[in-house]
């Protein structure tokens, strides 16, 4: 079955503090990887993408991912922590009928 | 550049009420329109998406129903509203179906 896994719903990291988002994807998605951002009360943004190429992708914000293909994984981390990093992530595959599958979400938590 | 807006950005709607979301799309021509809907707990689901005028591709069965009367606008309708159908609706366009899908704002819809 296609499937974007995220495995944790919440996330608390401290201010400063770097923080890794799990994802996880099912070999029979295509290997097109996105991480999308959700801010509070706002729509969705693309933090990054993975296409081809470089493994490590960098997005806005200071955020990067690292594509795994042995482990079928797509990690996103910062290694410094704002308190406007406070948001929704979600990890996102292309299948193999060109649509997006998402993730079911992580909400990331800055504590002061 | 390209931008897309949603309008309503919030509704509230009794339950057997019909429902009109309308999505447009400035800066491009001949999108791929997508339709999400984001449910508490839920992530994101894929509900419809167009690859033209008129044409409007379904991916789950539902009490919604979606138009494309031109090509940069997608209209999301229901003629009876139900209480499951509360959510944050989301919009989203891309040049290709295998290309990065850029969303908007949102429209939060609660049924009561």
């Amino acid at each position: 079955a296609q499937s974007v896994t995220q495995l944790d719903s919440q996330v608390p990291v401290f201010e400063e503090a770097p923080v890794e988002l799990r994802c996880n994807y099912s070999s029979s998605v295509s290997v097109y990887l996105f991480w999308y951002v959700q801010y509070p009360n706002q729509g969705l943004q693309l933090l990054l993408k993975y296409l081809s190429g470089s493994t490590l992708v960098k997005g806005i914000n200071g955020f990067e991912a690292e594509f795994n293909k042995s482990q079928t994984s797509f990690h996103l981390r910062k290694p410094s922590v704002h308190i406007s990093d406070t948001a929704e992530y979600f990890c996102a595959a292309m299948n193999r009928d060109d649509k997006i599958i998402f993730g079911k979400g992580t909400r990331l938590h800055i504590l002061p | 550049s390209q931008t897309i807006h949603q309008w309503p950005a919030t509704l509230v709607q009794p339950v057997g009420s019909p429902l009109s979301l309308e999505c447009t799309v400035e800066g491009t021509s001949n999108p791929n329109l997508y339709w999400y809907r984001q449910a508490a707990g839920r992530g994101l689901q894929l509900l419809f998406y167009s690859v033209g005028i008129g044409q409007i591709s379904s991916e789950v069965p539902q009490n919604l129903s979606a138009s494309r009367p031109q090509d940069r606008q997608f209209i999301l309708s229901s003629k009876k509203l139900l209480l499951s159908d509360s959510g944050f609706y989301l919009c989203a366009w891309s040049r290709g179906l295998e290309d990065t899908q850029y969303f908007g704002p949102g429209t939060r819809l609660t049924v009561l």
